[in-house]
């Protein structure tokens, strides 16, 4: 079964408008983290909440975190087409690796 | 800002050799990890290294596959004998202490195509 699983899979937007990826996991978490990917590029970190945070925000990244539903949200407001990538939520429990979603295409149009 | 370096960042290799994949992670780090990514798949652990030893494996990470530190600043995963389905890009990161506060640092990545 797969620890974390996105939602939607794909999501295309116009410049300006809001985007909100959701992630689902299963097991108990002690951070849960953002990280974004461009077309066949490296992983780059965005943002990291710890299981005892609710909500978190870095620039245009808001992140929140429901440990009793296991779940997370990532919305990026007044999106960019430079924001185009897919963003992977990733969850970190008590064993050293994180565990990857299922990831979110984000499309935005100019 | 530090970055984690990956050589080479394209490698083709016949099926049966063995390849080599470097990485050079941040030099402070402590915790080091190999990550493969399918064609369009999800981002998966292969092994976690940590004091000079692995700390955990995934069941990918069979006795095909080993790491190695063997220096101060190289971590390298050796694939033995290589298969068609090893094709995918190998992603290096490294971490410190339990990522509380800073998350993980990834290379470029290396895509290994099998032919």
């Amino acid at each position: 079964s797969q620890q974390g699983e996105e939602d939607p899979q794909a999501l295309s937007i116009q410049e300006g408008e809001n985007a909100t990826m959701n992630c689902s996991y299963k097991t108990s978490i002690n951070n849960l983290q953002w990280y974004r990917q461009n077309s066949g590029r490296g992983l780059v970190h965005l943002i990291l909440i710890r299981s005892n945070e609710r909500e978190k925000h870095s620039g245009r990244l808001r992140v929140t975190l429901d440990t009793s539903k296991k779940s997370s949200s990532l919305l990026i407001t007044a999106s960019r087409a430079a924001d185009t990538a897919s963003y992977f939520c990733a969850t970190e429990s008590n064993t050293d690796k994180l565990i990857f979603g299922t990831g979110t295409r984000l499309q935005v149009f100019p | 800002e530090p970055e984690v370096t990956q050589t080479p960042s394209h490698q083709v290799t016949q099926m049966g050799q063995e390849v080599i994949l470097r990485c050079v992670p941040i030099s402070n780090h402590l915790y080091f990890y190999w990550y493969r990514q399918i064609l369009g798949q999800k981002v998966e652990f292969l092994v976690s290294f940590y004091n000079n030893e692995i700390s955990e494996k995934s069941e990918i990470f069979d006795d095909q596959f080993s790491v190695e530190r063997p220096d101060g600043s190289n971590f390298t995963l050796k694939i033995r004998s290589t298969k068609l389905e090893d094709s995918a890009m190998y992603f290096c990161a490294s971490t410190r202490p339990r990522s509380l506060t800073y998350g993980y640092t990834f290379g470029s990545g290396t895509r290994l195509t099998v032919v």
